[in-house]
């Protein structure tokens, strides 16, 4: 089944532990992204990483790291958590051509308590 | 950077009315439009995409037109059946980087 995958799918923990998410596409694509989806819906993108070199990074906190080992994996590791980073985190793939269609993973839900 | 602005944020049609979604971006670079569809719990899928040498583009009951010169892009989805009851996203594109609008949520009464 070609696909963008996450895991896990819901993720609950207290204030201030670590934890990390994985994401994973098989459709041979050469850029993921990782995006945050809040409360209200909007949806933002968070990092962009192309043949396991960063090419994006927006406004987030640096307790934030994303890992790229290879093209097809990109991990999104949070340190010290925050109820604010409660959310639904997407990771998305896309090939590298001029107008590139963005194929998104089926979501990570974070509760923060 | 790129700033997308999508109105409304929420449109209730009767099953079988028209349903249009507009957007404007703020960057002249941009060249890539796509809509995305997200229902309750699942990821955003892609419903159909413009590019910026194309005015207008149709697809079954969904067509999205595009004004460069205004840089306003809109979704246009006729005969609206109650499956079309969904968040939708526009976006607009430089290279990598994908800027989502707001969202609008589509209710579609029976």
């Amino acid at each position: 089944d070609t696909a963008v995958s996450q895991t896990p799918k819901y993720l609950v923990t207290q204030m201030g532990n670590d934890k990390s998410i994985k994401c994973e596409q098989n459709l041979g694509h050469d850029t993921m992204y990782w995006y945050k989806q809040d409360s209200k819906k909007f949806l933002k993108i968070m990092f962009s990483y192309n043949n396991k070199e960063l090419i994006i990074n927006e406004t987030v906190p640096n307790r934030f790291s994303p890992k790229s080992p290879d093209k097809a994996h990109l991990n999104l590791h949070i340190n010290s958590l925050e109820l604010g980073d409660s959310a639904v985190y997407f990771c998305a793939s896309s090939p590298q051509r001029a107008y590139n269609e963005q194929f998104f993973g089926p979501g990570t839900r974070l509760t923060v308590l | 950077g790129e700033n997308v602005e999508q109105h409304p944020s929420t449109l209730s049609v009767q099953e079988g009315d028209s349903a249009v979604i507009k957007c404007t971006y703020s960057d002249s670079a941009s060249n890539y439009f796509p809509w995305y569809k997200q229902e309750l719990g699942k990821r955003p899928q892609l419903i159909i995409d413009i590019r910026s040498n194309v005015g207008e583009k149709k697809d079954q009951r969904i067509a999205v037109t595009l004004n460069k010169t205004a840089k306003h892009f809109s979704l246009h989805i006729t005969e609206t059946q109650p499956e079309d009851s969904a968040v939708y996203f526009c976006a607009a594109s430089i290279g990598n980087m994908l800027t989502f609008g707001g969202g609008t949520r589509l209710m579609v009464k029976p």
